[in-house]
């Protein structure tokens, strides 16, 4: 069955440090779909990032970077120089055959001033 | 503005009582999704509708029914059989046959029990 752990339940930085949200999957598909959606707290979820099977490669926007190993099946996500903005809940996803989504249980980053 | 509107945004339930979570979508997309979301737990799917008439259960449907007589509006009733249903409840929309296969998310509906 596919599977999606995010071992840290609550993560805390201070503004400015940079801070890694792990992400470690399980599936037997060859072909895949993981993304990363953020919560602020208003309760919406909004899209961040979507990486396939077959890309491996890291991607980097402004502040947010991914690092995909296949490897390792982990599909991990750092912020750099964080800002109080950042706060939010994170979650980590896959997508299964038909489209639907299985997502980990959540990252609670507080970023304090 | 294209988007996902969930109605009401507060919702308080009586015991017995049957109450129905409004989902509507302007964004031309064929499926739709409804998640339930738990603290500690992550989001859960309870249905899904690929197209017009049709919806599957999805992984905890039990004490909860839906409708998709029109492409833009999934509602949810939460009926009494659920018996824990004071949780945060999320619809999504996406393009089925899209491979990039991105859903996006209404702001929720929190439910309670009086």
């Amino acid at each position: 069955a596919q599977k999606v752990t995010q071992a840290q339940t609550e993560i805390s930085v201070v503004e400015k440090e940079d801070v890694t949200l792990d992400c470690v999957y399980e599936t037997r598909d060859t072909t895949y779909y993981l993304f990363w959606y953020k919560q602020p707290p208003s309760g919406e979820l909004v899209f961040l990032i979507r990486r396939n099977s077959f890309d491996e490669q890291n991607e980097i926007s402004g502040r947010y970077s991914w690092n995909f190993q296949k490897s390792t099946s982990s599909f991990n996500f750092t912020i750099t120089a964080s800002q109080v903005v950042d706060s939010a809940v994170y979650f980590c996803a896959l997508r299964e055959y038909g489209n639907k989504l299985v997502f980990g249980a959540g990252t609670i980053l507080r970023v304090k001033s | 503005d294209g988007g996902i509107t969930q109605s009401p945004k507060y919702l308080f339930r009586k015991e017995g009582q049957n109450v129905t979570l409004s989902c509507e979508q302007n964004l031309n997309h064929d499926a739709m999704y409804w998640y339930r979301q738990d603290p500690g737990q992550g989001l859960r799917l309870i249905y899904y509708s690929q197209i017009v008439n049709d919806f599957q259960k999805g992984d905890i449907a039990e004490g909860y029914s839906v409708s998709r007589e029109k492409k833009e509006s999934f509602p949810l009733t939460v009926t009494s059989a659920q018996k824990n249903p004071t949780a945060f409840y999320l619809c999504a929309s996406s393009i089925p046959s899209d491979s990039i296969g991105i859903q996006y998310f209404g702001a929720g509906t929190r439910l309670s029990v009086l």
